[in-house]
């Protein structure tokens, strides 16, 4: 069975940085491209960052370009996201989501994690 | 960018109703890549459709997609007390950024 877990949220000042994780089984996680997807309160989803099977390729959405990274560690099945210069617009729920294919691209998401809050206030 | 409109924002129905549900895109999406997903409160969003047209595993058959180009449409037939939810349509192209509709509310 695919779970994917989400970690790592949690109240953070403006400037701050915070480091998500989510954990995955039940597939070959090496095999997979994975995202980052977040939803601000009572907003729609927004897609955030992506990374290939290998880790070779990054993404990142305009809104976070230059101040958040996605890596992933295949070793210990594990995708991250670590935030920088955090603002109070980026205070949302954060979910990983996996793909259908090791490249980025042309991937639906067929797995979530259940999310990690991230709120962003002084 | 492609940019996706989803229509109407809310649909007010009842059990056992079809609902009818759009998305349009600002540039012409090539139909392998269109999704529809489901979220009820609380939850994490559960892929429905995928390919503008193909059932997710798991997914029941009246849930439906049909569309091409710029115009797509998710139909469930006869809605559930389950199927009340907020629906988004999204594009995953080959190059991002990849897109989400605001959402359509199905409340009864």
């Amino acid at each position: 069975e695919v779970q994917l877990v989400d970690s790592g949220g949690g109240l953070v000042q403006p400037g701050g940085s915070l480091r998500l994780s989510c954990a995955a089984s039940g597939f070959t996680f090496s095999s997979y491209a994975l995202s980052w997807v977040r939803q601000a309160p009572g907003k729609g989803l927004e897609w955030v960052s992506a990374i290939s099977g290998s880790g070779g390729s990054l993404y990142y959405a305009d809104s976070v370009k230059g101040r958040f990274t996605i890596s992933r560690d295949n070793s210990i099945n594990t995708l991250y996201l670590q935030m920088s210069s955090l603002r109070v617009e980026d205070t949302a729920v954060y979910y990983c989501a996996k793909g259908q294919t090791a490249a980025a691209g042309h991937n639906r998401f067929d797995y979530w994690g259940q999310g990690t809050l991230v709120t962003v206030s002084s | 960018e492609i940019v996706l409109t989803q229509s109407p924002g809310t649909l007010s129905l009842s059990p056992g109703e079809r609902a009818t549900l759009s998305c349009r895109a600002s540039q012409s999406v090539t139909s392998d890549y269109l999704a529809w997903y489901q979220q009820k409160p609380g939850q994490a969003p559960r892929l429905l459709i995928y390919g503008a047209s193909s059932r997710a595993t798991g997914i029941p058959d009246r849930f439906s997609g049909s569309g091409s180009g710029t115009d797509f449409t998710l139909t469930i037939s006869r809605l559930e007390p389950e199927d009340f939810a907020v629906y988004y349509c999204q594009q995953y192209g080959s190059s991002p950024p990849w897109t989400f509709g605001q959402g359509t509310k199905v409340e009864i």
